[in-house]
Parts: C-alpha cells; sequence; structure tokens
C-alpha cells in the first residue's frame, strides 16, 4: 500500500537554529497534510498543500509541496522551545469503496535545547 | 466548539482480558476515525465510520477488535481478548466532510492503554 516516508527520524537542535524535516513518497500525492503532536498529546492539523510547488507560511513555519507532488518539507526558522514536539506529514490514499483515508509518516521528532 | 472528547484517558489490563473506549466527536462531524499509535509510530487507521457505516476497517484485527458507529454520532472500539502488542495510545478523530481526500481531522485526547 501507498507509504510515506519521512527523514529525519529524530533532530536535536539548539534554540535559534532552522529545522527541516522532509516527506517523500514513490506516488503522486493529490494533497499533503502537515500534523504536529507536542509530547503527551494529540495530533494537531497545522496545513494542507494541494497545488505542485505550492508554499505556505505560518509565521515561522513554511511548508512547501513538491513539483512532482511527491513529497514535502515542513522548515521551521529560529527554532524556539515551543516547537518541541513531533512533526507529522499523512497523505490520503485509497481505502475500500472508493474512500480515501490518511496514511501518516513515521513523524520526526524535535527537540530543542534551550 | 467542543473538541473530540475520549474516555477513559489511562487504562491498564492484563493479557487476555477486555477493554472497551468511548469517543464522542465534534458535533456536526460525519466520518470517524480511529487509530492506534505504538510509540515511536505515526498513527494507524484501525477503522472509519462515515455517519454509522463503515467505510475501511481494512487494518482492523477482526478477530480481537470490533468497533461501532451507534446512531452515527458515539463510537466505541472494544479489545476482545487483549494482547501484549495492543499497548497503545488509541485516537479518536473526526471531520466535517465525507471525502476523505481533504478532509481536516480532528484528534481526541487519545486513551493510553498498556496491557501487562
Amino acid at each position: 500500500g501507498q507509504q510515506v516516508m519521512q527523514i529525519p527520524q529524530y533532530q536535536h537542535v539548539q534554540e535559534g537554529e532552522d529545522f527541516t524535516t522532509y516527506c517523500n513518497s514513490s506516488t503522486t500525492l493529490s494533497n499533503i497534510q502537515w500534523y504536529k503532536q507536542r509530547p503527551g498529546g494529540h495530533p494537531v492539523f497545522l496545513i494542507q498543500l494541494v497545488k505542485s510547488g505550492e508554499v505556505k507560511k505560518q509565521k515561522r513555519l513554511t511548508f512547501q509541496f513538491g513539483e512532482a507532488k511527491k513529497n514535502s518539507s515542513l522548515h521551521i526558522t529560529a527554532t524556539q522551545t515551543t516547537d518541541v514536539g513531533t512533526y507529522f506529514c499523512a497523505a490520503p490514499a485509497r481505502g475500500m469503496d472508493s474512500s480515501y483515508k490518511l496514511i501518516f509518516g513515521s513523524g520526526t521528532r524535535l527537540l530543542v535545547r534551550p | 466548539e467542543a473538541g473530540v472528547a475520549q474516555s477513559p484517558r489511562y487504562k491498564i489490563i492484563e493479557k487476555r482480558q477486555s477493554v472497551a473506549f468511548w469517543c464522542n466527536p465534534i458535533s456536526g462531524h460525519a466520518t470517524l476515525y480511529w487509530y492506534q499509535q505504538i510509540l515511536g509510530q505515526g498513527p494507524k487507521l484501525l477503522i472509519q465510520f462515515q455517519n454509522n457505516g463503515v467505510v475501511d476497517d481494512s487494518q482492523l484485527p477482526k478477530d480481537r477488535f470490533s468497533a461501532e458507529r451507534l446512531k452515527g454520532v458515539d463510537s466505541t472500539l472494544k479489545i476482545q481478548p487483549a494482547k501484549l502488542e495492543d499497548s497503545a495510545v488509541y485516537l479518536c478523530a473526526s471531520s466535517l466532510e465525507t471525502s476523505g481526500l481533504t478532509d481536516t481531522q480532528y484528534f481526541g485526547p487519545g486513551t493510553r492503554l498498556t496491557v501487562l
């Protein structure tokens, strides 16, 4: 079945440094979503990218969707301790009876040293 | 707007026992999802309901797991009998739309299950 691969698995940065996580698929994606899960918390929706080459920004977070719609990245500029958590990408895949379901990547865990 | 509610938040049982989880989605959300999240992994879909019908249960271990969504609102997920490898966080999520293609999913706080 469809898979989305995420790298790196972990990233430990000094506060103020930048951070990037990458999501890759072997198949073309219709769209891609990003979620953040704080330690002990639940996934929270951040953004959805739909168009080829799309770039969206949320304050210090920049999200990109590749031209071929097979990869995506999340970049955080000047990390803060509040950025700590695991970042997941997720993409829809065909389920049963022509329905769609979200397939989550394995996530990138971000740790920030104050 | 109230979020997705789940109970209990924590549960510890011994293997071969039974356990049930409850979820109340956001009001008006047609689609409800149950995910299993093992430590260090992303959420894995167990079952997806659209109103009170199942649209995908391909990854639900049906020999021990069951779920229902009566009246298209609340849902329960049951494990009977539990195995050690069922230790995980069980997340419930809901979405407003029914296509699944572009739906934003809203997650509940989850139930952390420990099987001893």
